[in-house]
């Protein structure tokens, strides 16, 4: 089945904390990730991706952490701003390792709320 | 440059009755997508064109069919509505059909079936 899930359904943080949003993965063979925001009432926008020949990777404010011994990953956001309320998916090509794979699958999402 | 665009916008059906989701891009991308979001939940994937001309099942195709009508255009078809199918449809490109997949969603249909 498919591989990518997410810990938890909600995040609340304080504005100008970092925020983390983790992804757990089960397929060994899982080698690309990405990260998607979406925006209420929007459709969802490509934030950042990995390799799994990497362990980190950042952005503009955002950082994703990959640790392939425990199948898991994280979105990193610094100094978290009112415009990062979204609900963040990670996503992965699927069948997964496969170099023509077409098509995402993506996993459940966590909405990231943030307080004043 | 558009991006991805979807048409309509909001739709309520009838059980029973029938309709056509529009999606256009104009990225000149291989891939198109048909995704379902239901409330709370993430996209599951309806059907998926790697090259024009070619059409796939995803995770979810029962009840809808589509039509790759040329490399900017996807459709997508219910042709006897029900109210499981009740979701907001996104349709989205990508330049490749390789681990480079990103993929660029439209604003999204957001359909009632009563």
């Amino acid at each position: 089945g498919e591989s990518v899930g997410l810990h938890l359904p909600t995040l609340s943080v304080q504005e100008g904390d970092n925020s983390i949003i983790n992804c757990a993965y089960s397929n060994s063979a899982s080698d690309y990730f990405i990260w998607y925001k979406q925006e209420s009432g929007k459709g969802p926008q490509f934030i950042i991706d990995i390799r799994s020949n990497m362990d980190k990777r950042q952005g503009q404010r955002v950082t994703v952490l990959l640790n392939k011994t425990v199948k898991h990953l994280s979105l990193q956001i610094a100094a978290t701003q009112p415009g990062d309320s979204a609900v963040y998916f990670c996503a992965e090509p699927w069948p997964p390792g496969y170099s023509s794979a077409s098509k995402i699958i993506f996993g459940s999402g966590t909405r990231l709320s943030i307080r004043p | 440059n558009a991006g991805v665009t979807q048409t309509p916008k909001f739709q309520v059906l009838k059980t029973g009755q029938s309709m056509t989701l529009q999606c256009a891009q104009d990225m000149n991308h291989n891939s198109m997508y048909w995704y379902r979001q239901d409330p709370g939940m993430g996209l599951r994937l309806i059907y998926y064109s790697a090259s024009e001309g070619t059409t796939d099942k995803g995770e979810v195709p029962n009840g809808y069919n589509v039509s790759r009508l040329n490399k900017r255009e996807f459709s997508l078809r219910l042709e006897s509505a029900a109210p499981s199918q009740t979701s907001v449809y996104f349709c989205a490109s990508g330049a490749t059909s390789g681990k480079n997949n990103e993929q660029f969603f439209g604003p999204g249909t957001r359909l009632t079936v009563l």
